[in-house]
């Protein structure tokens, strides 16, 4: 079955600490990937996405994510979290057509 | 990138009335735009999909009754509950298709608190 899986309900890092969120998906083709993140109250806002070419793509707000085909993987990194990166981060998955799959999310704490 | 606008951003109605929330692509044109249900700490949940000039495309468990999509020009879809009951409470987003290669752009979101 197709799917986006997000392994870490909740991750808690320290302010200036860095930071990985996985993400894993399991279609039979390599999809459109995309992170997406989410305050309190808000809509998704768009970090980074990735359609083809340089494995590594950069985002905002100082994040990139790196495509692996071999491990099916898009995780999300920071070098140093600042505190206004706590919220809800949401790995997805979309095609040409109208499929759109969204991970279950990590909820990001940051500790002063 | 493309704007999604969502409006209004907070209701409260009391159970057994009926609330419309609009989606509105702002600088391009979206025939097809997407509605999403978010329970608190919970991912989003595709409800249907709205196409322009048609019928909504309803996810299975989805009540068409209940939630109303029309989607009547290039740039606004709405989506009513109608006979809004407590249970219906929850965050509602929409998103549209900016162009061909599937990004998704998300309006803010609608909370819904149902009395």
């Amino acid at each position: 079955a197709q799917s986006v899986t997000q392994p870490d309900i909740h991750i808690t890092v320290s302010e200036g600490a860095s930071l990985e969120l996985r993400c894993n998906y399991s279609y039979g083709a390599t999809p459109y990937l995309f992170w997406y993140v989410q305050s309190p109250g808000q809509g998704l806002q768009l970090l980074l996405k990735y359609f083809s070419g340089d494995t590594l793509v950069q985002g905002i707000k100082g994040f990139e994510a790196e495509f692996k085909r071999s491990q099916s993987s898009f995780n999300l990194r920071k070098p140093s979290v600042h505190w206004s990166d706590a919220a809800e981060y949401f790995c997805a998955v979309g095609f040409t057509g109208n499929q759109f799959y969204f991970g279950t999310g990590t909820s990001l704490t940051v500790i002063p | 990138g493309a704007v999604v606008s969502q409006h209004p951003s907070w209701v409260i109605c009391k159970s057994g009335t009926s609330v419309k929330i609009e989606c509105r692509s702002l600088d391009f044109q979206a025939t097809t735009m997407f509605w999403y249900r978010q329970f608190p700490k919970q991912s989003l949940m595709l409800m249907a999909t709205s196409n322009e000039g048609s019928k909504a495309t309803y996810e299975q468990g989805v009540e068409k009754d209940k939630f109303l999509i029309n989607h009547a020009s290039l740039t606004l879809s709405t989506l009513t509950v109608t006979s809004a009951h407590p249970e219906d409470s929850s965050f509602y987003i929409c998103s549209a298709r900016g162009d061909n290669t599937g990004e998704l752009f998300f309006g803010e979101g609608s909370r819904l608190t149902v009395l």
